[in-house]
């Protein structure tokens, strides 16, 4: 069985600050792990995802998360915050177990940049 | 990149009547596709998996009866809601998944709003 848990249903953050939107997860095996973002009546869009290698991933937009195995987390960070990242952040999680495709997401965290 | 399109977008129906959701990869073939379903303000919940050629695999809770899947060629899928209620309005995204590099990657259509009245 595989979950992610996302500890806030919102984040708000003063623009040029640096934001943070948590994420945690469970899996049996080892996590491939991802970001999404969502803005209204829209569908997902990527922005970055860990496989293996280097625990910090670069994404789109300026977007990272660092891949914490000891605490079971996939943090989703940028350094200074944009009111046009103001949307609904989706963390994912899907096992690594060969052949396995199944994904499964987070309650998402909206955020909301203040000008 | 990998592109996946819906279509329609948005489709207001009656109660009662069905209707069909398309599911397309449009520059790669996909032989697994994903289909999740998201009420407002809420996460996606995976409905069903999709494999061309079979039947799809549902998840529990979802009624295979009502929410029809044919996965008939590499690139198009389609989900039927039949004799659709006002319940059934929701956002239904699709997924195609495609094995890169030795992992499978997953692309998402835009979404299809449904609104039953």
């Amino acid at each position: 069985a595989q979950s992610v848990a996302q500890p806030e249903d919102q984040v708000n953050v003063a623009e040029g600050n640096p934001l943070t939107v948590k994420c945690t997860y469970s899996v049996s095996g080892n996590p491939y792990l991802f970001w999404y973002v969502q803005y209204p009546n829209r569908g997902l869009q990527f922005l970055l995802k860990y496989i293996t290698g280097d625990n910090l991933v670069k994404g789109s937009y300026g977007f990272e998360a660092e891949f914490n195995k000891s605490q079971t987390s996939f943090h989703l960070k940028k350094p200074s915050a944009l009111v046009s990242d103001s949307a609904l952040y989706f963390c994912a999680v899907r096992d690594r177990a060969r052949g396995y495709q199944k994904v499964t997401f987070g309650t998402g965290t909206k955020l909301q940049v203040i000008p | 990149g990998a592109v996946v399109s819906q279509h329609p977008s948005r489709v207001i129906c009656k109660s009662g009547t069905s209707v069909k959701i398309e599911c397309r990869s449009l520059d790669f073939q996909a032989t697994t596709m994903f289909w999740y379903r998201q009420f407002p303000k809420q996460s996606l919940m995976l409905m069903a998996t999709s494999n061309e050629g079979s039947k799809a695999t549902y998840e529990q809770g979802v009624e295979k009866d009502k929410f029809l899947i044919n996965h008939a060629s590499l690139t198009l899928s389609t989900l039927t809601v039949t004799s659709a209620h006002p319940e059934d309005s929701s956002f239904y995204i699709c997924s195609a998944s495609v094995n890169s590099r030795g992992h499978y990657e997953q692309y998402f259509g835009p979404g299809t709003r449904l609104t039953v009245t």
